[in-house]
């Protein structure tokens, strides 16, 4: 499975829109890019996944650039719940490969 | 309605024993799963069934053995617990190989 890179950590105000990156510049043709999250002492969520187009669920959006390269999700109106990590996973088997995933802190 | 539900959800035991954590699916899939996530926080796929037979086996101990009753069960049994068995492991289902749902997690603490 190809591999994805994510910022560390980064915060957003509660209200305002979180932008998640995610690079996965050795994805192959055939590979989803998966979201999940993991609220502490959670078991990892399901958010959201797409091939080529953008998608749109009612937890958040996922953009994926043309080239397939790298990836966006959105969460158009952060909450204080919202705080978590967020795992970018690509995926072509039944296998997710869980990286260090990007903390996301939703500041009030 | 809980999707994918685990028991016990804390398990605190001495080393030498022998433990087992159950998980159980009501979503209808066919394919279940179990992750270990140790204290770094890193989440690592042990195992995978498909209709009861084992598809992703990765490099875990012996000691180690997942069983498959029926479709909605994978049981995780556990032999001489070591210390560094210590984590929290999840269960997961999902249909095909599409969307992987995950229970809640069992903290496992050997001392």
């Amino acid at each position: 499975d190809a591999k994805t890179t994510q910022p560390t950590s980064m915060d957003c105000a509660e209200g305002r829109a979180a932008n998640l990156p995610c690079n996965h510049s050795t994805i192959s043709g055939n590979e989803y890019v998966y979201w999940y999250r993991q609220i502490h002492s959670q078991g990892p969520q399901y958010i959201i996944h797409g091939l080529k187009n953008n998608e749109t669920n009612e937890m958040a959006s996922l953009i994926i650039t043309e080239d397939r390269k790298s990836s966006t999700l959105i969460l158009p109106h952060a909450t204080l719940r919202d705080t978590a990590v967020y795992y970018c996973i690509v995926k072509a088997n039944s296998k997710l490969t869980f990286g260090k995933g990007i903390t996301l802190s939703v500041r009030p | 309605d809980t999707a994918v539900s685990q028991t016990p959800k804390y398990l605190v035991t001495q080393m030498g024993n022998d433990k087992s954590i159950k998980c159980e699916q009501n979503l209808g899939h066919d394919t279940m799963y179990w992750y270990k996530q140790d204290s770094k926080k890193f989440l690592k796929i042990m195992f995978s069934y498909n209709n009861k037979e084992l598809i992703i086996n990765e490099t875990v101990p012996n000691r180690f053995s997942p069983k498959s009753p029926d479709k909605a069960h994978l049981n995780l049994h556990i032999n001489s617990l070591e210390l560094g068995d210590s984590a929290v492991y999840f269960c997961a289902s999902s249909q095909d190989k599409n969307t992987q749902y995950f229970g809640p997690g069992t903290r496992l603490t050997v001392l």
